[in-house]
């Protein structure tokens, strides 16, 4: 099956800074790639997501990218505020399963 | 806008009883999935069910699990017999059909003493 690994696990920028977090995956069959943003006592929301035939994705500052060959995708936030303070987890689906299998989440810590 | 509902928001039992986590997925989603969250790790999927019946489950989806869409808007796990292992947080999904993004609600905290 699929394994996804994360890191960092834990991650701490000051408020205005970048923050990187890189996720790989082992199965070449998956196809969608969705990153999710946890805060404390909520279920994962969806923030940004992509598919294999694009190679890059961005949504004001937050953008991913996805690497098919090196089988590794990055989610990258610029311009880090407190309230982008949360778990973030990347996930991995396809080849015939819509069944994401998640990493194992990166707790982001703006400073102000 | 349209959001996944969980009750109850907290869940606190004694092992070896039955517990009933209930949640109303999105109105025009027909694909329901469960997961749960041990405390500090990764969420784990559990079972997902489409057209009243369960269309694929992890090992962790034992015999004391069970599912159940009792109405049209009602989508329940069952836990039997509760270990203290079971304790976490429990996840309901759901996303329309044809699509991949899985909507996931505020989540049921269970506690097993």
């Amino acid at each position: 099956g699929e394994n996804v690994e994360q890191h960092p696990s834990t991650l701490s920028v000051q408020e205005g800074d970048s923050a990187v977090i890189k996720c790989t995956y082992s199965d070449s069959a998956s196809n969608y790639f969705p990153w999710y943003k946890q805060e404390l006592g909520k279920g994962p929301q969806l923030i940004i997501d992509i598919r294999s035939n694009v190679g890059e994705k961005k949504d004001q500052r937050i953008a991913v990218t996805l690497n098919k060959t090196a089988k590794h995708f990055s989610l990258h936030i610029t311009e880090t505020q407190p309230e982008d303070s949360a778990v973030y987890f990347c996930a991995a689906s396809g080849g015939g399963s819509y069944i994401p299998t998640f990493g194992r989440g990166t707790s982001l810590i703006v400073h102000p | 806008e349209p959001e996944v509902t969980q009750t109850p928001s907290h869940q606190v039992t004694q092992m070896g009883q039955e517990v009933i986590l209930r949640c109303v997925p999105i109105s025009n989603h027909l694909y329901f999935y469960w997961y749960r969250q041990i405390l500090g790790q990764k969420v784990e999927f559990l079972v997902s069910f489409y057209n009243n019946e369960i269309s694929e489950k992890s090992e962790i989806f034992d015999d004391q699990f069970s599912v159940e869409r009792p109405d049209g808007s009602n989508f329940t796990l069952k836990i039997r017999s509760t270990k203290l292992e079971d304790s976490a947080m429990y996840f309901c999904a759901s996303i329309v059909t044809g699509g991949e993004t899985q909507y996931f609600g505020p989540g049921t905290r269970l506690l097993v003493l």
